[in-house]
Order: C-alpha cells, then sequence, then structure tokens
C-alpha cells in the first residue's frame, strides 16, 4: 500500500488541462514543502517535473505547475499535448526522513 | 553534466545473494544523499532507503528495513544495494536517484529477475 494517495488514472483532450492530486498526512505532505513529481514513460526511468510543492527544474515545460492545500498536493498540466501521456507519481519527504511515493496516475491524452 | 551509471541486469536463484552498483559522476558524490528506488512489474515506485556518502550515514523506509543493505565508497563514487538471500518477490527494476528530499537525477536502472 503506498503511502500517498493518487487516482489511478485521468485522461483529457489534446489542449485541455488536467489536475491529478496527492493525498497524504501531516506526517509526510501536509508536514514539509518537499512535495515532488515525477513523469514516467514506459520503459524509461523517472524525471522530474516538480520539487518543492511547486518549482520547476531547468528544461521543465511551463505547462507544468505544482501546488498544495493542507495534506493534498496537485499536478496541473495546461495545454496538454500527445507527449505527455504518461505516468505520474507524487512523492514527499516524510517523518521517517525517507520518500514516500503515490501509487502512480496514468494519464491518457484522447 | 551530472550522471548516474548502474550496473547491469542479474538473473538470480532464490537464496543467493546480490550486490548492485550506482556510480555517480559530473558532481561532488560525497555531498548529496543517493536513494534507492524500486518498481515491480507493472507496479509503482518504492522508495527503499538512503545514504550520504560522505559519512555513510544510512536511513531505511520501514518496510524496507532489514530486507536490503544500503553502502557507499566515495573513493570511487559508487553506492550499493544488496540482499543476502533473494526471493522471488524481489524482482524488479531497481533505481538510484540523488537526493533524499526529492530525487533530481536517476540511473538507468538495474534489472534483477529472481527465478528457481
Amino acid at each position: 500500500q503506498s503511502a500517498l494517495t493518487q487516482p489511478a488514472s485521468v485522461s483529457g483532450s489534446p489542449g485541455q488541462s488536467i489536475t491529478i492530486s496527492c493525498t497524504g498526512t501531516s506526517s509526510d505532505v501536509g508536514g514539509y514543502n518537499y512535495v515532488s513529481w515525477y513523469q514516467q514513460h514506459p520503459g524509461k526511468a523517472p524525471k522530474l517535473m516538480i520539487y518543492d510543492v511547486s518549482n520547476r527544474p531547468s528544461g521543465v515545460s511551463n505547462r507544468f505547475s505544482g501546488s498544495k492545500s493542507g495534506n493534498t498536493a496537485s499536478l496541473t498540466i495546461s495545454g496538454l499535448q500527445a507527449e505527455d501521456e504518461a505516468d505520474y507519481y507524487c512523492s514527499s519527504y516524510t517523518s521517517s526522513s525517507t520518500l514516500g511515493f503515490g501509487g502512480g496516475t496514468k494519464l491518457t491524452v484522447l | 553534466e551530472v550522471q548516474l551509471v548502474q550496473s547491469g541486469a542479474e538473473v538470480k536463484k532464490p537464496g543467493e545473494s546480490l550486490k548492485i552498483s550506482c556510480k555517480g559522476s559530473g558532481y561532488s558524490f560525497s555531498s548529496y544523499w543517493i536513494g534507492w528506488v524500486r518498481q515491480m512489474p507493472g507496479k509503482g515506485l518504492e522508495w527503499l532507503g538512503t545514504i550520504y556518502p560522505g559519512d555513510s550515514d544510512t536511513r531505511y523506509s520501514p518496510s524496507f528495513q532489514g530486507q536490503v543493505t544500503i553502502s557507499a565508497d566515495k573513493s570511487i563514487s559508487t553506492t550499493y544495494l544488496q540482499w543476502s538471500s533473494l526471493k522471488a518477490s524481489d524482482t524488479g527494476m531497481y533505481y538510484c536517484a540523488r537526493r533524499n528530499d526529492y530525487a533530481d537525477y536517476w540511473g538507468q536502472g538495474t534489472l534483477v529477475t529472481v527465478s528457481s
């Protein structure tokens, strides 16, 4: 059982926006501003998309944005493109001094 | 350029031991935590634990404490993940990743297959 809860799947049409939620507890998401998001295409290593709740690494499109309210974090992808179709995982630093991951969300671009 | 390069795929039998590696380059290896992540076939990501190569301070996720051992040799910029007695349920892809607050760089992954 994953530490953080994500929807199993979301979908959207090209050009639309989607949001993926990530719910934890006060011992992880709610307790630290260390929420991150990863994109994983089939057969590839995960790629960091958002760190520290809302920061984008260099080279990541500004179509990706992150936020947090209480124990729930969110990833929003605007202007959906076919290449965004992938699995997305949230993560948070935890009170055990390790990272916890969500179960992953499969994004389908219709 | 920051790189994490992992050792190659392994096929082992239940009960055998195994040690896989992750070599860092392009940054001050001793100054960044390195974590290990498991991905079982068709499943999500699981954080096993993390090590600070500078002083070998090691933290394990509660689910993996006692199941694996993480170590590092800073003289050769390499961290290791090892098992003393593999089980079929250890089959999966294992990634190393830099940092322990978020994972900014990832290795290419090492596929471990445990089968009789």
